[in-house]
C-alpha cells in the first residue's frame, strides 16, 4: 500500500533555515501537503502543491517536489522557536479511493 | 463555523468495555477519516468513508468498526477495548483532495 516516510527528528538553531523531508511511494498521488501539529492540537495544513508543480513558496516556506525520485521538502527560512512542532507530510491521490495517507511526522526543536 | 467536532476529549476505559467516539462536520464534506496517533508516532488510518453509507478500511482496522449514516456524523466503535488501543484518535474530513479539517482529538487509555 501507500506509504510515506520521514525522519523523526531535526534540530536546528534559531535564525536558521529548517529542511523537513519525505519520501513517498504512490506515484498517483495528486495533492502533497504539510502540516503542523503543536503540543496537545490536532493537525493545520501549513501548505500543499499539486504534482504537476516543483516548487511552491509562501513566505518563508518553500516546498519542493521531485516526481521521479518521490521526495518532498518543507524549507522553512529563518526558523523561529515558534516553527517547535512535529511537520507532517501527507499526501493524497483522486485515483479513486481519495485515501489521505500521512507520514511519520518530523519532531522539530528550535534552540534559542 | 464549527468545523469539525469530536467527543469526548478525555476518556478512560477498562478492558473489555466498549465505547463510541464521536465526529461530527458540519461543512458537508463527503469525505471523513479516522486515524490513531500513539505516542511520539505518526498518524495511522483506522477506517475511511468516501460519502454517506460507505466506509472503507485503512492501514489499522482491527479492533474498530465505523458507520456513516449521514453526511456530517461519522462515529468509531470499540467495541472490546485493549490496551494497544491507548492512544490520541483524531477525526478529519475533506471534500476529497485538498485541506483535511482535524478534530481536536479524543485521548484514550485503557487499563
Amino acid at each position: 500500500g501507500e506509504d510515506v516516510e520521514q525522519s523523526l527528528f531535526l534540530s536546528v538553531r534559531e535564525g536558521d533555515s529548517s529542511v523537513i523531508n519525505c519520501t513517498y511511494t504512490d506515484s498517483s498521488s495528486t495533492y502533497l501537503y504539510w502540516y503542523k501539529q503543536e503540543p496537545g492540537a490536532g493537525l493545520q495544513l501549513l501548505t500543499y502543491i499539486f504534482s504537476n508543480m516543483d516548487m511552491k513558496q509562501d513566505q518563508r516556506l518553500t516546498v519542493l517536489l521531485n516526481k521521479k525520485d518521490k521526495h518532498l521538502s518543507l524549507r522553512i527560512a529563518d526558523t523561529q522557536t515558534g516553527d517547535s512542532a512535529i511537520y507532517f507530510c501527507a499526501v493524497s491521490t483522486t485515483s479513486g479511493t481519495y485515501k489521505y495517507i500521512f507520514g511519520t511526522g518530523t519532531r522539530l526543536k528550535v534552540l534559542a | 463555523n464549527a468545523g469539525v467536532t469530536q467527543t469526548p476529549k478525555f476518556r478512560i476505559l477498562k478492558i473489555g468495555q466498549s465505547m463510541t467516539l464521536q465526529c461530527t462536520q458540519d461543512m458537508n464534506h463527503n469525505y471523513m477519516y479516522w486515524y490513531r496517533q500513539d505516542p511520539g508516532m505518526g498518524l495511522k488510518l483506522i477506517y475511511y468513508s468516501v460519502g454517506a453509507g460507505i466506509t472503507d478500511k485503512g492501514e489499522v482496522p482491527n479492533g474498530y468498526n465505523v458507520s456513516r449514516s449521514t453526511t456530517e456524523d461519522f462515529p468509531l466503535r470499540l467495541e472490546l477495548a485493549a490496551p494497544s488501543q491507548t492512544s490520541v484518535y483524531f477525526c478529519a474530513s475533506t471534500r476529497g483532495t485538498g485541506e483535511a479539517f482535524f478534530g481536536q482529538g479524543t485521548r484514550l487509555t485503557v487499563v
